[in-house]
């Protein structure tokens, strides 16, 4: 059983694209989500929370699809900065239980 | 800026050998949790502690243990490394506000090698 489920990749996209990931999990119970980046060689680092109405920060959009179970983010204007891992990460939501982290999507913005 | 540190970058030990990787934090979160991380397997979890002298397993458990004395201090033992847990390491720590599913702050990373 897969709690999280994202699209491995490699998402290969021109610098200036809009680009799309989705995630879907499977424990309706869930209550909060997020994302995380991950660049290589590096540590993960928390991107951005997903709120039920979506949220903005900047170039980044993240939404969240309760119904379906899947959380999606958006980069609009790609920058080769942009370039790294996206892990979709949920919060089971019941009692001790920690994050659960999904496998990773990987975008690489070319010039 | 806060601040997780794991005591070695790179390691390399050989089979059998016990090993000890090392994780301090100091925002004094209650949480600690160890993951490895594998290409194509994602971020798996070995051991997690919501409290001094407290450890709850994680998804991976087997190979390894854990020990938290101090609550800035979560390390994480191979008591017999064996050539399948060569790996990068990840140390993570999250404030109790939200149980333990609060945003994690992660180490560097320790990519241990078991020859």
């Amino acid at each position: 059983r897969k709690e999280v489920e994202q699209d491995p990749g490699p998402f290969n996209v021109p610098e200036g694209a809009t680009v799309a990931f989705n995630c879907t999990y499977s424990n309706s119970a869930s209550q909060s989500f997020f994302w995380y980046r991950q660049d290589c060689r590096k540590e993960p680092k928390l991107l951005m929370s997903v709120y039920s109405s979506g949220n903005e920060d900047g170039r980044f959009t993240a939404q969240l699809n309760r119904a379906s179970q899947y959380i999606s983010l958006l980069i609009r204007d790609s920058k080769l900065s942009d370039s790294a891992t996206y892990l979709c990460v949920v919060n089971p939501n019941s009692g001790n239980t920690p994050l659960v982290f999904g496998k990773g999507t990987r975008l690489s913005v070319i010039a | 800026d806060v601040k997780v540190t794991q005591s070695s970058r790179y390691l390399v030990k050989r089979t059998g050998e016990k090993v000890f990787l090392e994780c301090v934090q100091d925002m004094d979160h209650e949480n600690m949790f160890w993951y490895r991380q594998d290409p194509g397997l994602g971020l798996r979890l070995i051991y997690f502690s919501y409290d001094v002298k407290m450890k709850e397993k994680g998804d991976i458990p087997e190979g390894y243990s854990v020990s938290r004395e101090k609550k800035e201090r979560f390390s994480l033992i191979l008591e017999s490394a064996s050539t399948n847990q060569t790996s990068m390491y990840l140390c993570a720590s999250s404030s109790a506000g939200t149980g333990v599913g609060g945003e994690l702050f992660f180490g560097e990373g320790s990519r241990l090698t078991v020859l």
